[in-house]
């Protein structure tokens, strides 16, 4: 089981401001998902990234995944409060996801 | 609106009672998944069914812990006799099971338990 690092751990801006938070392995990388879960609820899936290099957008939200598939990227342009939660990327194997402890981002009004 | 529903949202009893929790898939889904969720360890895959067969229960200590899946509608995690330090907030998630690549989990709102 390989062991992901998630950056920062956490992370408080103001409405408006743009941020990135980072997800790493020590290896190769399947293929990762991104996941978002507000307080109470379970998470629920974002994107999921499978090509080295690969960029994916959601409305404000950009997804990299590193060319050597070992690191990858969320980028969020313009935060609002809406955004607020704990951010996770899971490596998948399979049906097995194996998650890294997540980045808790507090978007202030 | 499909969704992943799982009884008692919150659940709090004594150490040493036994803890029934209760997950019920989305409608067609095959797989069903338990997952655990703590501050220190965060969120870990305890054990996954496909067509109510277990396929891996590697996370779940086997002493205290039981996983099944009475029929394709239900899901439910025992822990007996319950320990303080299984105090978490404990998900289920379905999905459809993926003959190649990554499969979308769909999890449920969580049973916080708290074991005193």
């Amino acid at each position: 089981t390989q062991l992901l690092e998630q950056s920062p751990q956490f992370l408080s801006i103001q409405e408006g401001e743009n941020l990135t938070v980072y997800c790493n392995s020590s290896s190769v990388f399947s293929s990762l998902q991104w996941y978002r879960q507000e307080p109470g609820e379970g998470p629920v899936l974002l994107v999921t990234v499978v090509t080295g290099g690969e960029v994916k957008k959601l409305k404000r939200l950009t997804f990299q995944f590193g060319d050597a598939r070992k690191d990858s990227s969320l980028h969020i342009t313009a935060a609002q409060p809406g955004d607020t939660g704990l951010y996770l990327c899971a490596e998948t194997s399979g049906s097995r996801l194996t998650f890294g402890e997540g980045t808790q981002l507090t978007v202030n009004p | 609106d499909a969704r992943v529903t799982q009884t008692p949202r919150h659940k709090v009893t004594e150490m040493g009672q036994e803890v029934t929790m209760r997950c019920q898939p989305i409608l067609g889904h095959n797989t069903v998944f338990w997952y655990r969720q703590t501050m220190m360890q965060g969120l870990e895959l305890l054990a996954y069914f496909r067509n109510r067969a277990p396929l891996d229960d590697s996370g779940m200590p086997k002493d205290r812990f039981s996983a099944e899946m009475p029929d394709a509608t239900l899901a439910t995690l025992k822990i007996q006799p319950s320990e303080p330090r299984d105090s978490a907030v404990y998900f289920c998630a379905s999905g459809l099971g993926a003959s190649s690549g990554a499969e979308t989990q769909y999890f449920g709102p969580g049973t916080r338990l708290l074991v005193l």
